[in-house]
């Protein structure tokens, strides 16, 4: 079983859907966690970072930790077609040699006209 | 800034060959990664380097040698190559603290990716 469990997709949703998107983890140790996005034959670049449990905004972006659950979610609201990626949950803990990171698989998105 | 480079962009290689894939970054940046992405398999970590003269390895480092001579790069090479290898790699690297408070290696820039066949 993978540490960082993430459905493949592909989800596909209409322009101004909201999107949710989420991981599961079985690390308790886990404490900081990210959310990347990644477009096709590009690198991925980070979207939004979180400590610990609750919730975080940032424009149409929300993240949200229940480390009781462990699951996180992004949530995408009035989703646009250039939302249209593949999203990575990421994750550490303070006892991760070189501050690594454990990603998920990777979700990705379709946002239709 | 750059930011993040790597080269080659693309490479075919044949069994048994070997090759260095070079990362760069001008950001000044102590920590540096090496992954491997494949279908369904997400980022794996290779090696990475919290700085220079050192690295440790990762997830997956068989197969693989890397160096950090200098700060700003970080070298991957692979001495002889095998059809498992066939992957896109990147690099990253990652600042002591990102923004919004980021803990050093959260915030990670990623470069372009080294589409890389094994045949």
């Amino acid at each position: 079983q993978k540490e960082v469990e993430q459905d493949p997709g592909p989800l596909s949703v209409p322009e101004g859907a909201i999107v949710s998107l989420n991981c599961t983890y079985s690390n308790s140790a886990f404490q900081y966690f990210m959310w990347y996005r990644q477009y096709s034959r590009k690198g991925p670049e980070l979207l939004m970072y979180t400590y610990s449990s609750g919730n975080k905004e940032d424009g149409r972006f929300t993240a949200q930790v229940d480390k009781s659950s462990k699951y996180i979610s992004l949530f995408i609201r009035d989703s646009q077609p250039s939302d249209s990626a593949t999203y990575l949950c990421a994750m550490s803990g303070w006892g991760n040699a070189g501050n690594m990171l454990t990603f998920g698989g990777g979700t990705r998105l379709m946002v239709k006209p | 800034n750059a930011g993040v480079t790597q080269t080659p962009k693309f490479r075919v290689l044949k069994t048994g060959q070997s090759m260095t894939l070079l990362c760069a970054q001008d950001m000044n940046h102590e920590y540096m990664y090496w992954y491997r992405q494949d279908p369904g398999m997400g980022l794996r970590l290779i090696h990475y380097s919290v700085g220079e003269g050192t690295t440790a390895k990762g997830e997956v480092p068989d197969g693989y040698n890397v160096s950090r001579l200098k700060k700003q790069n970080f070298l991957l090479g692979l001495e002889s190559a095998a059809p498992s290898q066939t992957s896109v790699y990147f690099c990253a690297s990652s600042p002591p603290a990102g923004s919004g408070g980021a803990r050093a290696g959260n915030e990670q820039y990623f470069g372009p990716g080294t589409r890389l066949t094994v045949t």
